[in-house]
């Protein structure tokens, strides 16, 4: 009964790739984000989407295109991985805008 | 720009005493405040939320204070076990209606058995 998923768990790769990360929720909600949680363990909003709609576009590198194909899925890929990239992503979901958050397990990003 | 800090860093407490990790927010329309837990390698996952309609919330050890005026809440944890050990996380909702949550740097609290 997972209700906020991601995959993968680690993702280990070399500068220049292109790579994504996906999530999916089965708790029926409306709206959807990425964060970047980074090595001093400090998170930060990236991309939101509501149905569908791209609601909150942080300034992040170009290099990062979130893609919602439908309201349970958010996925990330990121384009020429740079080593700063190398953090854990975490995908979350609420029911609403300003409802509660919920998780996921977060994919831990290594660029070597 | 919207921030919230958030004091201490690092708290080390005995197993049985309290902990109180305090935050304060800039952006004035700000209205719900949530407190993540997050265990090493793990997620963070919510322990409390108030909203800016009310003071204070309480959940068996766990209570949340809010000061409007002052723009500051804390997070207050009574009788603290070894399991209470973990990284805690304050935050914000932007008045924006975005979802946009703005955390705060972080706690690691430890509690020595």
């Amino acid at each position: 009964d997972t209700a906020v998923s991601q995959t993968p768990k680690y993702l280990v790769t070399q500068m220049g790739n292109d790579k994504s990360i996906k999530c999916e929720q089965n708790l029926g909600h409306d709206t959807m984000y990425w964060y970047k949680q980074d090595s001093k363990k400090f998170l930060k909003i990236m991309f939101s989407y509501n149905n569908k709609e791209l609601i909150i576009n942080e300034t992040v590198p170009n290099r990062f295109s979130p893609k919602s194909p439908d309201k349970a899925h958010l996925n990330l890929h990121i384009n020429s991985l740079e080593l700063g990239d190398s953090a854990v992503y975490f995908c979350a979901s609420s029911l609403g805008r300003t409802d509660t958050q919920y998780f996921g397990p977060g994919t831990r990003l290594t660029v070597l | 720009g919207e921030n919230v800090e958030q004091h201490p860093s690092t708290l080390s407490v005995q197993e049985g005493d309290s902990a109180v990790i305090k935050c304060t927010y800039s952006d004035s329309a700000s209205n719900y405040f949530p407190w993540y837990k997050q265990e090493l390698g793990k997620r963070p996952q919510l322990i409390i939320d108030i909203r800016s309609n009310v003071g204070e919330k309480k959940d068996q050890r766990i209570a949340v204070t809010l000061n409007k005026t002052a723009k500051h809440f804390s997070l207050h944890i009574t009788e603290t076990q070894p399991e209470d050990s973990a990284v805690y996380f304050c935050a914000a909702h932007g008045s924006s209606n975005t979802g946009k949550l703005i955390f705060g740097q972080g706690t690691t609290l430890q509690v020595k058995p």
